[in-house]
């Protein structure tokens, strides 16, 4: 129930492609749904998150759907750059364990130009 | 800006050795954590602190242990370092229910 599971584990998209990424969640509790983005050699940084009272969050070119029905939320990057390559990680969290975050497998994204 | 700082970037130890991996933070985060994170597992929690002194195991704190003496500090120790411990460890802080800030991670090989 506390597992957060991600899709796909590679994911290699055109220039100006869209790519997407997907997450699904079991414990209805969660109510803090983050992305981060890994570059080689870095820690990981909040790219953008969301809370289930909205459907659809979006930064610039990254957009977070989220589904609550299905207990599902994904990650669209909208016209794909070379500097978009990245992994990127899914997570969720609740207040009753002061927020701790449980994390997706993770997903590497390679922008081909 | 938010700085995690953890004090390698790379390390190579052997096996048995004692081997402590420090953090320090400096934005006043009530909370500390630390990961490793190896390829297709994503970020595995070992430890995490909400408070100084204060200590809570994470998913795989097996060989492990950590102290904070001090709000900023967070180390992660390994009682005697094992081949299956070569890995990425990540630092993190954070205050309650906002973003995590990363350190850049320490690379430990055990052989």
């Amino acid at each position: 129930q506390q597992q957060v599971k991600q899709s796909p584990q590679s994911l290699i998209v055109q220039k100006g492609g869209i790519s997407i990424i997907n997450c699904a969640y079991e414990n209805t509790a969660f109510d803090y749904f983050p992305w981060y983005q890994q570059f080689p050699g870095k820690g990981p940084a909040l790219l953008i998150a969301i809370r289930p009272d909205v459907s659809e969050k979006k930064e610039g070119r990254f957009t977070i759907s989220f589904n609550k029905s299905a207990k599902q939320f994904s990650l669209h990057i909208m016209d794909s750059q070379p500097g978009d390559s990245a992994t990127y990680f899914c997570a969720a969290s609740k207040a009753d364990s002061n927020y701790q975050l449980i994390w997706g497998a993770g997903t590497k994204l390679i922008i081909k130009p | 800006d938010v700085k995690v700082t953890q004090s390698s970037r790379y390390l190579v130890k052997r096996t048995g050795e004692k081997v402590f991996l420090e953090c320090v933070q400096d934005m006043d985060h009530e909370n500390m954590f630390w990961y490793r994170q190896d390829p297709g597992l994503g970020l595995r929690l070992i430890y995490f602190s909400y408070d100084v002194k204060m200590k809570e195991k994470g998913d795989i704190p097996e060989g492990y242990s950590v102290s904070r003496e001090k709000k900023e500090r967070f180390s992660l120790i390994l009682e005697s370092a094992s081949t299956n411990q070569t890995s990425m460890y990540l630092c993190a802080s954070s205050f309650t229910d906002t973003e995590a800030f990363f350190g850049q991670g320490t690379r430990l090989t055990v052989v």
